[in-house]
């Protein structure tokens, strides 16, 4: 079974400062990571994806995040948050059949000026 | 161009009314997928339809009926309505299904059953 954490409900950060938003996963086999973002009322956006490779991925929006086997984690990362940042992050695993992609709960980000 | 779209946008309705919720995705995409997003944010995938042919199908009441006209289009059909339906319910797709691939998702269509 495949599960995803992530262990804050929400993140606190001021405007100009480094943001991380946490997420550790349990999977068999290779995983494949992903994370979105949801804006008030609106849809999920994809921001980047693990496959294999790198582990350090680059994404939209200034966003990065890094695979870490040893650690099972894939922070994702900004240096220097906007106010616009502010939103609900989710990490998300994906497994082999029929692309079926686990969510983790979700991390609200609230970025203050 | 809207790449995936859902209609309504809202849906208010009474308990026992059926209703439905349709999805379309203009990416020339194989694979289409139906996400329910509960009061506290937690996201579960429901159906996914590959070329219209179903590939998953979560735990899911029988009251809900995906159907797929052809592989641009995946309508979920709602039975007999239940206060706990009340949810965001997101359409998405990708391009085959296959293990990796990123998932665009729709703009979310807000039940709320009376």
């Amino acid at each position: 079974a495949q599960s995803v954490a992530q262990p804050e409900d929400q993140v606190n950060v001021a405007e100009g400062n480094p943001l991380t938003v946490k997420c550790t996963y349990s999977v068999s086999g290779n995983p494949y990571l992903f994370w979105y973002v949801q804006y008030p009322n609106r849809g999920l956006q994809f921001l980047l994806k693990y496959i294999t490779g790198d582990n350090l991925v680059k994404g939209s929006y200034g966003f990065e995040a890094e695979f870490n086997k040893s650690q099972t984690s894939f922070h994702l990362k900004k240096p220097s948050a906007l106010v616009s940042d502010s939103a609900l992050y989710f990490c998300v695993g994906g497994q082999a059949a029929g692309n079926k992609l686990t969510f983790g709960g979700g991390t609200r980000v609230l970025v203050k000026p | 161009d809207t790449a995936v779209s859902q209609t309504p946008k809202y849906l208010v309705t009474q308990m026992g009314n059926d209703k439905s919720i349709k999805c379309e995705q203009n990416l020339g995409h194989d694979t289409m997928y139906w996400y329910k997003q509960d009061s506290k944010k937690f996201l579960k995938i429901m159906f996914s339809y590959n070329n219209k042919e179903l590939i998953i199908n979560e735990t899911v009441p029988n009251r809900f009926s995906p159907k797929s006209p052809d592989k641009a289009h995946l309508n979920l059909h709602i039975n007999s309505l239940e206060l706990g339906d009340s949810a965001v319910y997101f359409c998405a797709s990708s391009q085959a299904g296959i293990r990796g691939e990123t998932q665009y998702f729709g703009p979310g269509t807000r039940l709320l059953v009376l």
